[in-house]
């Protein structure tokens, strides 16, 4: 099956710049995770859908992060404006349902760098 | 709120060394436990899991036991390669069925 797509790989911006990430999960995936994962640390999850639903954004920076999963199935994560701490790679994955019965499948993230 | 702790890395090895990557968690509840693997160059992939206390999971060659009592989930391996060097994440499941991560452990082996 083919896994989760994800693009840019890489995005280099200045400070108060914009930026959009786009994923494509897994065909008939119906959870889909943002993640940050801020170099040295391990993943941080930003907002989890299912289907086109928020379930979880209680880490997500509102006031510059915002998400979307249009028809439940790809997604956009844009930040705006962007800060230097915002440099990360930004993860995309998906499930069909919630862990631990269906496993998570990652995408290999947008390397981001906020100059 | 749920946690997980992680031994510090870098990790070097020569290559036939026993592996042990520590992992401790903090959750309210019974979490399921997971180890996922980052090659270099690619995406984070699920190495094992368990599920419930005593359960074992194990996958090329490494393994882990769900620990309830040490509230620990310890990754092992009896025998490393160089292709095995990565860093290793360990997680559990929150509250809404996603995944929280540690900091990682990158592990080397040399030839």
């Amino acid at each position: 099956e083919a896994g989760v797509a994800q693009s840019p790989r890489y995005k280099i911006i200045e400070k108060r710049q914009s930026v959009a990430f786009w994923c494509n999960p897994i065909s008939g995936h119906a959870t889909l995770y943002w993640y940050q994962q801020i170099l040295g640390q391990g993943p941080k999850l930003l907002i989890q859908f299912q289907n086109n639903g928020v379930v979880d954004d209680s880490q997500l920076p509102k006031d510059r992060f915002s998400a979307e999963r249009l028809k439940g199935v790809d997604s956009t994560l844009k930040i705006q404006p962007a800060k230097l701490e915002d440099s990360a790679v930004y993860l995309c994955a998906s499930s069909l349902g919630p862990a631990p019965n269906s496993p998570l499948h990652f995408g290999n993230g947008t390397r981001l760098t906020v100059t | 709120g749920d946690s997980v702790t992680q031994m510090e890395g870098p990790v070097t090895l020569s290559e036939e060394a026993f592996l042990t990557i520590n992992c401790t968690y903090t959750a309210t509840g019974y979490p399921s436990l997971f180890w996922y693997v980052q090659y270099p160059g690619e995406g984070l992939q699920l190495l094992l899991k368990a599920t419930k206390a005593d359960d074992k999971g194990s996958n090329k060659g490494f393994e882990a036991t769900y620990r309830k009592e040490t509230t620990s989930f310890h990754l092992e391996k009896g025998s490393v390669q160089v292709s095995d060097s990565a860093v290793y994440f360990c997680a559990l499941t929150g509250s809404q069925g996603n995944l929280i991560f540690g900091k990682g452990t990158k592990l080397s082996v040399k030839p």
